[in-house]
């Protein structure tokens, strides 16, 4: 049972244009949203949360947005840079102590 | 402040053998979780724990996993007689228990 879904498995993108990531999740329990960048043979690492209190959370280039009607959540990365290619997961989880569940990932492919 | 330290990075072990992997926490985390990553799939959750408490274990298969987090030392993730589905990549997670989690390296097992 995939509760939180990530459709696009992949995405390519010029460098300095805008990714748009997405995310879909099933659980409306579920009130903390995270986004993990990987790169091959590393760890996930932590990019940028949510909390559903909030539609809109911005650091730096990376922008996410919930839309908690919908279920759907989105980073935007601006401008995308070639260091920024790497798989994308998406999380969520239900309350504070609760496990992160995770989305399949996109890779995104920056092309100079 | 040292990140999430797992190890070993790589093990080889042959089918029927016992697979020990380790993961330290970060200073100050009291939560640890424990995730599988099959080759092009994404992050399936496996374990949740906290100090001497197993909170959510029910991504663990029911039978040779088993993991723990003593009061003192690293929390470990145990495979009894593994075999050649077992190879993966094992990733550790710890947290506050609020907010976001942070990723060690990973440790990939071969089962040969």
């Amino acid at each position: 049972d995939q509760q939180v879904k990530q459709n696009s498995p992949s995405l390519s993108v010029q460098e300095g244009r805008i990714s748009i990531l997405n995310c879909d999740y099933t659980n409306s329990m579920f009130d903390y949203f995270l986004w993990y960048k990987k790169y091959p043979a590393e760890g996930p690492t932590f990019l940028i949360s949510i909390s559903s209190i909030k539609d809109k959370n911005e650091d730096g280039r990376f922008t996410v947005f919930l839309n908690k009607s919908a279920k759907h959540l989105s980073l935007h990365i601006v401008p995308s840079q070639p260091g920024d290619s790497a798989v994308y997961f998406c999380a969520a989880k239900t309350d504070s102590w609760g496990k992160f569940q995770f989305g399949a990932g996109t890779q995104v492919v920056v092309t100079p | 402040n040292a990140g999430v330290m797992q190890n070993p990075r790589h093990l080889v072990r042959r089918r029927g053998q016992e697979a020990r992997l380790r993961c330290s926490p970060m200073k100050g985390h009291s939560h640890v979780y424990w995730y599988r990553q099959l080759p092009e799939e994404g992050l399936k959750f496996m374990v949740y724990l906290q100090k001497e408490n197993i909170i959510d274990e029910s991504g663990m298969p029911k039978e040779r996993f088993s993991a723990e987090f003593p009061k003192e030392g690293p929390s470990i993730l145990r495979i009894q007689q593994v075999v050649r589905g077992d190879s993966a990549a094992y990733f550790c997670a710890s947290s506050t228990g609020q907010g976001e989690a942070f990723f060690g390296q990973g440790t990939r097992l071969t089962v040969v």
